[in-house]
């Protein structure tokens, strides 16, 4: 299994709403990733999670919460997000010390903020 | 500020020809360099990648050129097929830097028949 799968494909949620997405890989890859990548741009790196533990934070916005319960799943929470926050979210699996090499990235989750 | 600049939006190349996809870094640190494929409605795909010791790395049909002075590589497609139709993103980093990459805006090939 060399797919990185995330759920939902499309998410729309209003500014007082929660929601999660979510991304599960089955590779054995230790290093998980959140990506954001607008229209027209390219990605972002959000978050870095290394052996479930969270080592990278880009200054992401606390609205923005990375969850990592188990080497496979790697979550993504949202409260009270503002329209500039709709984006496609991609999440990206990699072998530790292979980051570079071997990110394998989801199809994304396309996210509307309304 | 845009770290990793690929200036052409797009490109248009007839099948069995070369497809030439540049991409321009300002950041003189960044040692590891990757080109990404991406399809409407999927994530990234790895192409490619070269490391800063190196000025050429081949696979298949696919040729990743660096030169360091310039700060500039460029991803050969040869020849193009209509399935290499895709977004290309350039991509770079700093191999120390703990897996951030810097991504380009991309560039969208179509190749005719």
């Amino acid at each position: 299994d060399t797919e990185v799968t995330q759920t939902p494909k499309h998410l729309v949620m209003g500014m007082t709403n929660k929601k999660s997405l979510k991304c599960e890989q089955h590779m054995g890859h230790r290093a998980m990733y959140w990506y954001k990548q607008k229209a027209k741009k390219p990605p972002e790196l959000m978050f870095v999670y290394s052996y479930e533990k969270l080592s990278i934070n880009e200054s992401v916005p606390s609205r923005f919460s990375p969850e990592c319960p188990n080497s496979s799943l790697l979550n993504l929470h949202l409260h009270a997000l503002q329209p500039e926050d709709s984006a496609l979210y991609l999440c990206a699996s990699s072998q530790i010390g292979q980051g570079l090499i071997g990110l394998h990235f989801g199809s994304g989750t396309r996210l509307t903020v309304v | 500020d845009q770290q990793v600049k690929q200036n052409s939006p797009s490109l248009s190349v007839q099948e069995g020809r070369i497809s030439i996809l540049n991409c321009d870094y300002t950041n003189s640190m960044f040692d590891y360099f990757l080109w990404y494929k991406k399809y409407p409605a999927e994530g990234p795909t790895f192409l490619i990648s070269i490391s800063s010791i190196k000025d050429k790395n081949e696979d298949g049909r696919f040729t990743v050129f660096l030169n360091k002075s310039a700060k500039h590589l460029s991803l050969h497609i040869v020849p193009s097929q209509p399935g290499d139709s895709a977004v290309y993103f350039c991509a770079a980093s700093v191999l120390n830097s703990g897996y951030a990459l810097n991504f380009g805006k991309g560039t969208s090939l179509l190749v005719t028949p």
